[in-house]
């Protein structure tokens, strides 16, 4: 079935360094990948987002690239801040083409810590 | 606008008993979806609907139910609650089209 890994489970660094995530999905058909942060006890928030036809997206200290021939992309951060400390989620959309909607699978989370 | 909102926030059951999570978006989204979040790990797609009246199993459907019958309600159900189900439920929304995703802020369940 469908699945999308998530690396590492656990990341640890000290504010300022830089911080990346990397997730492989399984179904060539994904166009669609959002990254989503939660804080503990929290609901998860998107903090950005790509898809199939863009190869790279920037956002302040946040950027993601997609690589859809290998099937993964990635999450930076730059000039990480204690407040950066959370989990992080990737996914990838499954579409139902007679539907035309979409499914997210999720990644199994990254939790940051950032070590002022 | 409040979103995706979602009660109890917390509630604790006996093994057996039957409850309904509520959940209800403002947002006019068509595409509403149950997910639980396990301690430590990600986010399992319980149900999706995608319009009032339409409702599909997602990964893990054992154990539950829901209904649709209106765009702005997803309520899920639980009918013979059993330790498994010990789990923060998530309820999202979204718009056709746009595939970003809102979750509400969670019910914490826990069966004893």
């Amino acid at each position: 079935g469908e699945n999308v890994e998530q690396h590492p489970s656990t990341l640890s660094v000290q504010e300022g360094d830089s911080a990346v995530i990397k997730c492989t999905y399984s179904d060539s058909a994904s166009n669609y990948f959002p990254w989503y942060k939660q804080e503990l006890g929290k609901r998860p928030q998107l903090i950005i987002d790509i898809r199939s036809n863009v190869g790279e997206k920037k956002d302040q200290r946040i950027a993601v690239t997609l690589n859809k021939t290998a099937k993964h992309f990635s999450l930076h951060i730059t000039e990480t801040q204690p407040e950066d400390s959370a989990v992080y989620f990737c996914a990838a959309s499954i579409y139902k083409f007679s539907g035309g909607y979409n499914k997210l699978i999720f990644g199994a989370g990254t939790r940051l810590a950032v070590h002022p | 606008n409040a979103g995706v909102t979602q009660t109890p926030k917390f509630r604790i059951l006996k093994i057996g008993q039957s409850m309904t999570l509520q959940c209800t978006q403002d947002m006019n989204h068509n595409y509403m979806y149950w997910y639980r979040q396990d301690p430590g790990m990600g986010l399992k797609l319980i149900y999706y609907s995608v319009g009032a009246g339409i409702t599909d199993k997602g990964e893990v459907p054992n154990g539950y139910n829901v209904s649709r019958s209106t765009t702005e309600d997803f309520p899920l159900r639980l009918e013979l609650a059993a330790p498994s189900q010990t789990s923060v439920y998530f309820c999202a929304s979204s718009s056709p089209g746009t595939d970003t995703q809102y979750f509400g802020p969670g019910t914490r369940l826990t069966v004893l």
